[in-house]
């Protein structure tokens, strides 16, 4: 029931083109979703988060849509670039002990020029 | 320095050996974390600090001893590895270890290579 699961496990897209990476929980006591991004010798670092409340969050071209009866959430990325080719992270807690962070097993994403 | 470093950045070590992973981080918060992250598997946590003291402890082997002698120091002590222990080791920090807005900080994360 701790687990998060994400798919795919990797992602080939064109440059400009749509990157959806989805993401699906069972604890429904989790209300905090980040996702993460990682690239090459270097730490995750956070990208964009949801909280339950709210059906679909955008920063830019990052957009996190949220389906709380389903469990599911998904990362989108708008236009695409070669830049964001990288490894994602989607993750769940919850709030009164959000340092434990559940990590699904990542998407490595490349965007072909 | 900014953030959060983590030395050495790689580390070749036998089984018998002991050794020690290092992590500061520069960012005025009061807990720090370590995460082992194997190929195709999900980060584990490991540990959590949260001021100084330890709050987290995932059932990880023994040969695995952290210290965190304050709240800017975070230190992972090897001994008698096994191969399958070879992975990317990463230290990180936040503010608090609960609360709406609890980002987690990594660091770049020492590559650990049991031989």
């Amino acid at each position: 029931q701790q687990q998060v699961k994400q798919s795919p496990q990797s992602l080939i897209v064109q440059k400009g083109g749509i990157s959806i990476i989805n993401c699906a929980y069972e604890n429904t006591a989790f209300d905090y979703f980040p996702w993460y991004q990682q690239f090459p010798g270097k730490g995750p670092a956070l990208l964009i988060a949801i909280r339950p409340d709210v059906s679909e969050k955008k920063e830019g071209r990052f957009t996190i849509s949220f389906n709380k009866s389903a469990k599911q959430f998904s990362l989108h990325i708008m236009d695409s670039q070669p830049g964001d080719s990288a490894t994602y992270f989607c993750a769940a807690s919850r709030r009164d002990s959000s340092y434990k962070l559940i990590f699904g097993s990542g998407t490595r994403l490349l965007v072909r020029p | 320095e900014t953030g959060v470093t983590q030395t050495p950045r790689h580390l070749v070590m036998g089984m018998t050996n002991k050794k020690s992973l290092k992590c500061e981080q520069h960012l005025g918060h009061n807990a720090m974390y370590w995460y082992k992250q194997s190929a195709k598997k999900p980060l584990e946590l490991m540990f959590v600090y949260s001021l100084e003291e330890r709050v987290e402890n995932n059932s990880v082997p023994s040969r695995f001893s952290p210290e965190c002698p304050n709240s800017s120091h975070l230190f992972l002590h090897l001994h008698t590895l096994q191969p399958e222990d070879s992975a990317l080791y990463l230290c990180a920090s936040s503010q608090g270890r609960s609360g709406p807005l609890n980002e987690q900080f990594f660091g770049p994360g020492t590559r650990l290579t049991v031989l």
